[in-house]
C-alpha cells in the first residue's frame, strides 16, 4: 500500500524557537495533505488542508501564522510551528490523498503518516 | 456541520469474548464512513471503509462494520477478540463535498485482557 512518511519522529525544543515537520508521500503523487494536532487520549483535530501550489486553507481557531504550511511538490508539505510554546506540545499526524482509477473512475483514499511528537520545553 | 460521537471511552473485554464500539454520526451531506485503529505510540491504520453499496463491510482482521443509515450509525464489532487488538479505535465520517476532509470521534480504547 501506499506509504507516508514524517520526519522527525520526535522532537524537543525551547520555548519560542521554531520547529519544522515534513510530510512525504513514499510512493504516489498527492495534492492535497492534511495536517491533524492528537492530545494526549484525545482524538485528531483537523488543522488545516495543504493543497500542493496554493495556499492552505486552515480550520476555524487554527492560526495560520503560528502554524505555517507550505506544499512545495506533490510529495511533500511541511508543517512549521513558530514561536513554540509548551501549549504547542502535541502529536502532530499528517495525511496524503491518493487517486487510483477504480471501475472507470477514480478511488480516494487517505493515507496516514506515523505522526511527530513534539515537545517544547 | 458534521460531527462523529462514538458513545464508550473505554471498553474492556476479555480474550475471545465478542465486542461492539459504538459510532453515530450527523451531517446535513452524505458522508464516506471509516474505522482507524492507532496502535500504542503509532500512526492511524485504516481499519475498514464505507464508501457505498452493501451496507457490511469487512476487515482483513476479523472487524466488521454496518452502514445503518437510518439510525445514522456505523458500529464495528468482531465476535472473538484478541490480545493483539488492544488499541485506540477511531471512527471517521468524510464528507462527500469536502475533498476528504476527515472529522474524527472521540476514539473507543479497547482493551483485551486474558
Amino acid at each position: 500500500g501506499a506509504v507516508v512518511s514524517q520526519h522527525p519522529s520526535w522532537v524537543i525544543c525551547k520555548s519560542g524557537t521554531s520547529v519544522k515537520i515534513e510530510c512525504r508521500s513514499l510512493d504516489f503523487q498527492a495534492t492535497t495533505m492534511f495536517w491533524y494536532r492528537q492530545f494526549p487520549k484525545q482524538s485528531l483535530m483537523l488543522m488545516a488542508t495543504s493543497n500542493e501550489g496554493s495556499k492552505a486553507t486552515y480550520e476555524q481557531g487554527v492560526e495560520k501564522d503560528k502554524f505555517l504550511i507550505n506544499h512545495a511538490s506533490l510529495t511533500l508539505s511541511t508543517l512549521t510551528v513558530t514561536s513554540a510554546h509548551p501549549e504547542d506540545s502535541s502529536f502532530y499526524i499528517c495525511s496524503a490523498l491518493s487517486y487510483k482509477p477504480n471501475r472507470g473512475g477514480l478511488r480516494e483514499t487517505q493515507y496516514f503518516g506515523p505522526g511527530t511528537r513534539l515537545l517544547v520545553l | 456541520a458534521q460531527s462523529v460521537t462514538q458513545l464508550d471511552s473505554q471498553v474492556p473485554v476479555f480474550e475471545e469474548a465478542p465486542v461492539e464500539l459504538r459510532c453515530n454520526y450527523s451531517s446535513s451531506v452524505s458522508v464516506y464512513l471509516f474505522w482507524y485503529v492507532q496502535y500504542p505510540n503509532q500512526g492511524l491504520q485504516l481499519l475498514l471503509k464505507y464508501l457505498s453499496g452493501s451496507t457490511l463491510v469487512e476487515s482483513i482482521n476479523g472487524f466488521e462494520a454496518e452502514f445503518n443509515k437510518s439510525q445514522t450509525s456505523f458500529h464495528l464489532r468482531k465476535p472473538s477478540v484478541h490480545i493483539s487488538d488492544t488499541a485506540e479505535y477511531f471512527c471517521a465520517a468524510s464528507p462527500m463535498n469536502q475533498g476528504g476532509k476527515l472529522i474524527f470521534g472521540q476514539g473507543t480504547e479497547l482493551s483485551v485482557k486474558p
